[in-house]
C-alpha cells in the first residue's frame, strides 16, 4: 500500500541553523501539506501546497520556513535559522484531488540545541 | 477560531467497549476524522465522517456525529490491548479538498489486560 515517507526520522541540529526535512508523498497526489507538533501539544497545520505554490499557510509559518517540491516527487521544509522552540515533531501529509483524507507520514522528530 | 477539545486519558479493560469524545466549533466542517498515534509513530487515518452523516460503521469502529451539539464520538468494540494509542479528532475548514485539519489534543486510550 503507497504511504508518505520522511526523511530523516530524527534530525539534531544546533540553534541557528538551516534544516531541510524531506518527504516524498503518495504518488498520485496532488496537495501536499506540512504540520509541527510540539511534545504534549497539538498537532498544528503549518502549510499547504498545491500546483507548486503555497495555498495556506499558518500565523506558525513565518519568513524563517520555505517549502519546495524541488522534483515530481519531493515536497521539502527548510528551517532558515533554527531557534529553540522549533524543536518538534514534523509530520508531512498529502491527499489527492477530489478525497479529502490526508495521509501522513511517519514524522521527523526536529531537536534544537 | 477553530477549537477541537477531546478528554485526554480513558482507561479501559480488554474487551470492552471504549468510547472517545470530542466537540468542534467550525459548522462548516465537511469532513471530521479520527487518526490513531501509536508511540513513537505517524498519525493514521483510521476513519472519517462526512458533516451530513449521523453515523458511520467499519468493523469494530463506530463514529457518531451529532452536528447540532457538534459532538462526535469514536466508539471501538471489543478493545483490545492493540488499540493502546493516542486518539485525535480532528475537522477540516472547508470543501476545497486542500484545506488544513484542526487537530484536538489527543485522548490517550489505555487497555488493561
Amino acid at each position: 500500500e503507497p504511504e508518505v515517507t520522511q526523511t530523516p526520522s530524527h534530525q539534531v541540529t544546533q540553534m541557528g541553523q538551516e534544516v531541510i526535512l524531506r518527504c516524498v508523498p503518495i504518488s498520485n497526489h496532488l496537495y501536499f501539506y506540512w504540520y509541527r507538533q510540539i511534545l504534549g501539544q497539538k498537532v498544528e497545520f503549518l502549510v499547504s501546497f498545491y500546483n507548486n505554490e503555497i495555498s495556506e499557510k499558518s500565523e506558525i509559518f513565518d519568513d524563517q520556513f520555505s517549502v519546495e517540491r524541488p522534483d515530481g516527487s519531493n515536497f521539502t521544509l527548510k528551517i532558515r535559522s533554527t531557534k529553540l522552540e522549533d524543536s518538534a515533531m514534523y509530520f508531512c501529509a498529502s491527499n489527492r484531488r477530489g478525497y479529502n483524507e490526508q495521509f501522513f507520514g511517519p514524522g521527523t522528530r526536529l531537536t534544537v540545541l | 477560531g477553530e477549537d477541537v477539545e477531546q478528554s485526554l486519558f480513558l482507561s479501559v479493560r480488554e474487551g470492552d467497549s471504549s468510547v472517545i469524545n470530542c466537540t468542534y466549533t467550525d459548522s462548516s466542517s465537511t469532513y471530521l476524522y479520527w487518526y490513531k498515534q501509536e508511540p513513537g509513530a505517524g498519525l493514521q487515518l483510521l476513519t472519517y465522517i462526512f458533516s451530513n452523516m449521523d453515523m458511520k460503521q467499519d468493523q469494530r469502529l463506530t463514529v457518531l456525529l451529532n452536528k447540532k451539539d457538534k459532538h462526535l464520538s469514536l466508539r471501538i468494540a471489543d478493545t483490545q490491548t492493540g488499540d493502546s494509542a493516542i486518539y485525535f479528532c480532528a475537522e477540516d475548514q472547508g470543501n476545497s479538498g486542500n484545506t488544513p485539519l484542526v487537530f484536538g489534543k489527543g485522548t490517550r486510550l489505555s487497555v488493561i489486560a
